[in-house]
This record gives C-alpha cells, structure tokens and sequence, in this order.
C-alpha cells in the first residue's frame, strides 16, 4: 500500500486566490481526517469524513474553507480566497476507526505559504 | 482551550541518558492515548499507545505511562538516540466518534 497520498507537496500561492488540497487515504479506510499545523496551535483537527459524509467540521476556521469527499478514494480541502494566515502545513489522515490505539496513518503533508 | 497540552516545547538530552516527555490532559473521557513522532517534512507516524484500563505499556525502547488521577501521562525514551531527534505529539480520544486531540508537540534533541 503507497499510504496515504497528498498533493502537492508545496504549494505557493498570492493572496486571494483560490487553494485547492487533495488526498487519497488508504484503500479500505473509512475514516479520512484533514489536520492543519502551526506553530501556534499544534496540530488541529479541521474535518473529519466517514463512508465520506462530513462528521465534524467545528474545526474548519471559517467558511473560506471546504473540504469534499466525493468518493472513498479521493478528498479536497479547498480555501478560497487565500489569505497569509492560513499559511501552515495541511495533513490528510485516514484510518478505519475513530478511537484506536493504531493511531491514523498520516500522509506527508502540503505546506502552503500564502504571500 | 486545549484538551491536550504539552507544555514543554523542547528537550535536550545526551545520547544514551533517559528522554521523558510530559502531556497533561483535561477531557476525563478521553480514552485512548497515543504518541506520535514526526520528522521535518514527513507526516507524524504512530508511536506507541495505551488505554486509559493501563497503566504501563511497553514497546522497546519506549514506555508510555499514564496517571488517570492526575490526568498525565509521559513517554521514557531510553537509552536515546540522536536519530530519536524528532518532535512528539501526544494525543488522546474518546472510546468511539471522536477525533484524536493532538498537542502542540515537543522537539526532541538528543546530541551524541
């Protein structure tokens, strides 16, 4: 199994413009997870999807952001329009539970800069 | 407000000496702790885990500790090694239809 797979890996971008994230999560997985980092704020939860029906999106910062899962192989989270503070690294996690001591198996990440 | 907090940002130690890494928790329905290990431009990877019916668990080098009363647990790394140099992220769940709480993480130095 290739794991959990992101891209792009960097993305630059001006502000305003519209940022779009995508991910495949492991095959058999029900579980998908977009996570932000910062230094500020760790590691947040942003959305989670299961059988890609959105479960919680308390963690989405504002409605400049969206995530989609349109099928059980690919997911976007999509910022539109950018802004500098939403510089940070965006990780996809999948997992085929919520509570498990497996933990999630994390993809490696988008590190977006918006200037 | 933070579910999950690790107050130390980094750590030094020498190679060879005992690494400890310190998270607090406040959610009491937290029952899943896990710690995660993450280096610069990878995703986090899973370390070790424990349930909240433990105590102590055990993986080679690593023990996780986890004092439900007091609402802490810790990660022993021992002996460390220079390739522990990493950050670690402790996180915590609830039993079913929670996502895992992450900290902010602590960087871990351990110079030969």
């Amino acid at each position: 199994d290739a794991g959990v797979i992101q891209s792009p890996r960097h993305e630059v971008t001006e502000m305003g413009q519209e940022v779009t994230l995508r991910c495949k999560p492991i095959s058999g997985h029900d579980y998908l997870f977009w996570y932000r980092q910062t230094m500020m704020r760790g590691l947040e939860l942003l959305i989670y999807f299961n059988n890609n029906v959105p479960i919680d999106d308390s963690g989405m910062p504002e409605d400049r952001f969206s995530a989609k899962m349109p099928n059980a192989s690919f997911s976007t989270l999509k910022i539109q329009p950018s802004e500098p503070r939403d510089s940070a690294v965006y990780f996809c996690a999948s997992s085929s539970r919520t509570g498990t001591l497996s933990g999630y198996t994390f993809g490696s990440g988008t590190r977006l800069t918006v200037v | 407000d933070q579910q999950v907090k690790q107050n130390s940002p980094s750590l030094s130690v020498q190679e060879g000496r005992i690494s400890i890494l310190n998270c607090d928790y406040t959610n009491s329905m937290f029952d899943y702790f896990l710690w995660y290990k993450k280096y610069p431009a990878e995703g986090p990877t899973f370390l070790i885990s424990i349930s909240s019916i433990k105590d102590k668990n055990e993986d080679g080098r690593f023990t996780v500790f986890l004092n439900k009363s007091a609402k802490h647990l810790s990660l022993h790394i021992v002996p460390s090694q220079p390739g522990d140099s990493a950050v670690y992220f402790c996180a915590a769940s609830a039993q079913a239809g929670t996502a895992l709480i992450f900290g902010k993480g602590t960087t871990l130095s351990v110079s030969s």
